[in-house]
């Protein structure tokens, strides 16, 4: 069964630092998404991407963020300059399509990363 | 901005029965919900989702019941099964966005 595959799959960061979360979605995916989950919380959405740009992006996800899909294949997330606040598991997920009022879809999320900022 | 609640943080159930899974929404402008499980260092797996152009979808065990009137979801799941164990989200989303969102979980626990 077709897989989104995230790495790596624990990062520790200092405050401060940069860091990049690489997401591979399913090769026929059109949509592509992230979402985190602080330790305790809800899943939250971040970001979504369709057709090399961002369809849609939530509060959460301001100017330190940022994502890319460079070459076809990887999917990322950037975090420019990181807080300790950012520490959480965040999960890649794509989609064939967006759903219908008829269809059963969902998305396929990856196993995520999980951030700690120290 | 609790728009998905999940009130009941845990449920447990004897294997065999059946569980049942609740989750309340406040926005009338969704009209797709999901099902998603997650075991613990996993990405949540989709399970089921229904239209609210429906009231009922069933897929083998899991079967999701929509109350658009009370703005209320149920997942059923029987026979339950230890492999079932798990934490549950309902999501929502609507027309018009990309997103979902997401209720806080509740973790089933199935008895052997």
């Amino acid at each position: 069964e077709p897989e989104v595959t995230q790495t790596p799959s624990h990062q520790v960061t200092q405050m401060g630092q940069e860091v990049i979360l690489r997401c591979v979605p399913i090769s026929n995916h059109l949509y592509f998404y992230w979402y985190r989950q602080i330790l305790g919380q809800k899943v939250e959405f971040l970001v979504s991407f369709y057709n090399n740009e961002i369809s849609e992006k939530s509060e959460i996800f301001d100017d330190q963020f940022s994502v890319e899909r460079p070459d076809g294949s990887n999917f990322t997330l950037k975090i420019r300059s990181t807080k300790l606040e950012d520490s959480a598991m965040y999960f890649c997920a794509s989609s064939e399509a967006l759903r219908t009022r008829a269809s059963t879809y969902g998305y396929t999320f990856g196993s995520g990363t999980r951030l700690t900022v120290v | 901005d609790q728009q998905v609640k999940q009130n009941s943080p845990s449920l447990s159930v004897q294997e065999g029965r059946i569980s049942i899974l609740n989750c309340d929404y406040t926005n009338s402008m969704f009209d797709y919900f999901l099902w998603y499980k997650k075991y613990p260092a996993e990405g949540p797996t989709f399970l089921i989702s229904i239209s609210s152009i429906k009231d009922k979808n069933e897929d083998g065990r899991f079967t999701v019941f929509l109350n658009k009137s009370a703005k209320h979801l149920s997942l059923h799941i029987v026979p339950s099964q230890p492999g079932d164990s798990a934490v549950y989200f309902c999501a929502a989303t609507g027309s018009g966005t990309y997103k979902y969102i997401f209720g806080t979980g509740t973790r089933l626990k199935v008895l052997a």
